[in-house]
């Protein structure tokens, strides 16, 4: 059994470009969170993802957009980058059959640094 | 909008004493999850707790759900170096199945 993988692993990129950052999800799991954590924080909800749809967002604009593909991996983009952005990206698949809170495995995250 | 606050931020103690990290909230949650990260890693799930009064046991670390779901508590005894790291509290809002709400972390560090 596969864990959770991210890619890339560090990425830099410059103020107003766009970027994409893939996860692989665990084998078995449909849903998909992604976080942003900025250094010294908590993460912080971006969306969640289950059997292709958009589940629920949090307080992020609408620059920060996802997918979810037929094999539950999924996608973030972020469009017109801000030094604000920089932070480390995770995701977390969980496997959701029941109602509740599910338990989510994170990957090692994604670092973007934008200049 | 619910928060959750930890304290302390940083802690650096000698290897073999005790310790402890609280979480706070004024919210009630649903449930509440401590997790450990390390550098350049995503975190990983020690403990959820569900049920008021709540307490579980890992090891050499217990946890406790408050009475009133609002706060939670990590006590490590005898703390060892490998016990260093970034230890986050989350907890699942009454109103939500899918977002969790994050404490800022308390960053430990356990000196030989």
């Amino acid at each position: 059994e596969t864990g959770v993988t991210q890619s890339p692993t560090h990425l830099i990129k410059t103020r107003g470009q766009q970027v994409t950052l893939r996860c692989s999800s665990q084998s078995g799991h449909n849903t998909v969170s992604w976080y942003q954590q900025a250094l010294g924080q908590g993460p912080q909800f971006i969306f969640q993802y289950y059997r292709e749809e958009e589940n629920g967002r949090g307080n992020f604009p609408p620059r920060f957009s996802g997918l979810q593909f037929p094999n539950y991996s999924s996608e973030l983009n972020v469009n017109a980058l801000e030094l604000d952005d920089s932070a480390l990206y995770l995701c977390a698949s969980s496997s959701r059959y029941s109602r509740g809170q599910d338990t989510q495995y994170f990957g090692p995250g994604t670092r973007l640094t934008v200049l | 909008t619910q928060l959750l606050e930890q304290s302390p931020q940083f802690l650096s103690i000698q290897e073999g004493e005790n310790l402890t990290v609280y979480c706070n909230s004024s919210s009630v949650f649903s449930s509440l999850q401590w997790y450990r990260q390390e550098p350049g890693e995503g975190p990983v799930l020690l403990v959820t707790v569900v049920t008021g009064g709540e307490v579980k046991k890992l090891k050499r670390l217990t946890f406790q759900f408050g009475d009133a779901r609002k706060d939670s508590s990590l006590h490590i005894t005898a703390a060892q170096p490998g016990d260093t790291g970034l230890y986050l509290c989350a907890g699942g809002p009454t109103d939500s199945n899918y977002q969790l709400i994050w404490g800022a972390g308390t960053k430990l560090i356990i000196k030989p």
